[in-house]
């Protein structure tokens, strides 16, 4: 069974400062990786994926994330945190092609302080 | 990305009482389409997978004779919640999954309050 770790209940950054949401995953063969963020009241925003390829994944809104197999983590980052990225962020997981259905973290949520 | 839309985006009904959801997929014919729920400060729980023409595949605990599903269409799923009940208030999220960008886009939810 495939499984996802956010060991972070909550992540308190100042804004300007660099940011990591942790994500650890366990799943058999070659896993797709997913980050989502929430915004109060609405639905996840797809934020990057990582399927194959480079380790380094870039996706929306200056985020990136690496895709480390040895280590089975996929840990979020960014630069430059803003006050906007406040949110809950997801990291989610699924056993690689042919099946869809995504098992996801429980959640981290990021608050960005001015 | 693919977009996905839901009707209502929030409803208050009594208990007893069924309530329809919509998930659209705007832009994609989508074969496959999830129906998640989450509780607050709760990640996502799947509740079952929606198939164009044929049954949805639900997920263990989750009542199919409640949360009936049906997906008629390549751009339409429905979950509707039969004799709604103070505890099946919670936030319901729809996506679709069936693309070839093997990336799961997610409708904006609806809020389901039963009194």
């Amino acid at each position: 069974a495939q499984s996802v770790a956010q060991p972070e209940d909550q992540v308190n950054v100042a804004e300007g400062n660099p940011l990591t949401v942790k994500c650890t995953y366990s799943v058999s063969g070659n896993p797709y990786l997913f980050w989502y963020v929430q915004y109060p009241n609405r639905g996840l925003q797809f934020l990057l994926k990582y399927i194959t390829g480079d380790n380094l994944v870039k996706g929306s809104y200056g985020f990136e994330a690496e895709f480390n197999k040895s280590q089975t983590s996929f840990h979020l980052k960014k630069p430059s945190a803003l006050v906007s990225d406040s949110a809950l962020y997801f990291c989610a997981v699924r056993p690689g092609a042919g099946s869809y259905q995504l098992t996801f973290g429980k959640g981290t949520k990021l608050s960005v302080i001015p | 990305g693919a977009v996905v839309s839901q009707h209502p985006s929030w409803v208050i009904c009594k208990s007893g009482t069924s309530v329809k959801i919509e998930c659209r997929s705007l832009d994609f014919q989508a074969t496959t389409m999830f129906w998640y729920r989450q509780f607050p400060k709760q990640s996502l729980m799947l509740m079952a997978t929606s198939n164009e023409g044929s049954k949805a595949t639900y997920e263990q605990g989750v009542e199919k004779d409640k949360f009936l599903i049906n997906h008629a269409s390549l751009t339409l799923s429905t979950l509707t919640v039969t004799s709604a009940h103070p505890e099946d208030s919670s936030f319901y999220i729809c996506s679709e999954g069936g693309g070839p960008s093997d990336t799961q886009y997610f409708g904006p939810g609806t809020r389901l309050t039963v009194l």
